[in-house]
């Protein structure tokens, strides 16, 4: 099993550009969640899905689109990137355990600088 | 929200010493989890606890629910033993599927001396 990954794990782009973020996991995890990581701030949600084709906002939704069209897959997309969105990002899956949080897995991590 | 607030932020200490973590929160909670992320940048999850205390290998992590405090202890530590401990409570989202999510601390950055 490969878990949780996260494609591409560096990106580079320029203000304005659009681009995707994949994760894919093979756990038949129900819940999936991409987050950001900010220095001297803890990981903050962005969006979260409880299963296909839905999807709800996290804490920190604006500037960022995501779908869940297949169970295994979450895109996290930016449509014009700006300096605000540099940081590093995690997705992050689980099952549904019906009522407490369940143990999460994480992704390796994403690094998206925006110039 | 539920606040989460960890002690020490960085803490250096020499290989074998005995290491302790802490979290405090403000609203009370189901369950606790702690994390750990490698210099690499990669997380994964150490503990899940709800109650009492839980061992693995020489990592135990303690929870006290009536005064919202929990520990992460580390015996004979070790230079491996490097990296970010990350505490995270739930927070109750509002939205659509009135579900649950994780409010995460900043972190402690632990570093261990051979």
């Amino acid at each position: 099993n490969a878990g949780v990954t996260q494609t591409p794990k560096f990106r580079v782009l320029k203000t304005g550009q659009s681009m995707t973020l994949l994760c894919a996991q093979d756990m038949n995890h129900e819940y999936m969640y991409w987050y950001r990581q900010d220095p001297g701030m803890g990981l903050r949600l962005i969006h979260y899905s409880v299963g296909e084709g839905t999807t709800a906002k996290g804490e920190v939704p604006d500037g960022y689109n995501v779908s869940r069209l297949k169970k295994q897959n979450f895109l996290l997309g930016l449509e014009s990137a700006a300096p605000s969105q540099t940081s590093v990002y995690f997705c992050a899956s689980r099952y549904n355990t019906g009522g407490n949080t369940g143990e999460l897995f994480f992704g390796e991590g994403s690094r998206l600088t925006v110039l | 929200k539920n606040e989460v607030e960890q002690s020490p932020q960085n803490l250096t200490a020499q290989e074998g010493e005995f290491i302790t973590i802490n979290c405090s929160y403000s609203v009370g909670i189901s369950a606790l989890h702690w994390l750990q992320q490698h210099p690499g940048g990669g997380i994964v999850s150490l503990f899940m606890l709800s109650s009492g205390k839980k061992k693995h290998g020489r990592l135990i992590a303690t929870i006290n629910i009536q005064e919202k405090h929990s520990s992460l202890h580390i015996t004979a530590s070790h230079p491996r033993d490097s990296a970010v401990y990350i505490c995270a409570v739930p927070t109750y989202l509002i939205s659509n599927f009135g579900n649950e999510k994780l409010t995460f601390g900043t972190g402690t950055r632990l570093t261990i001396i051979p």
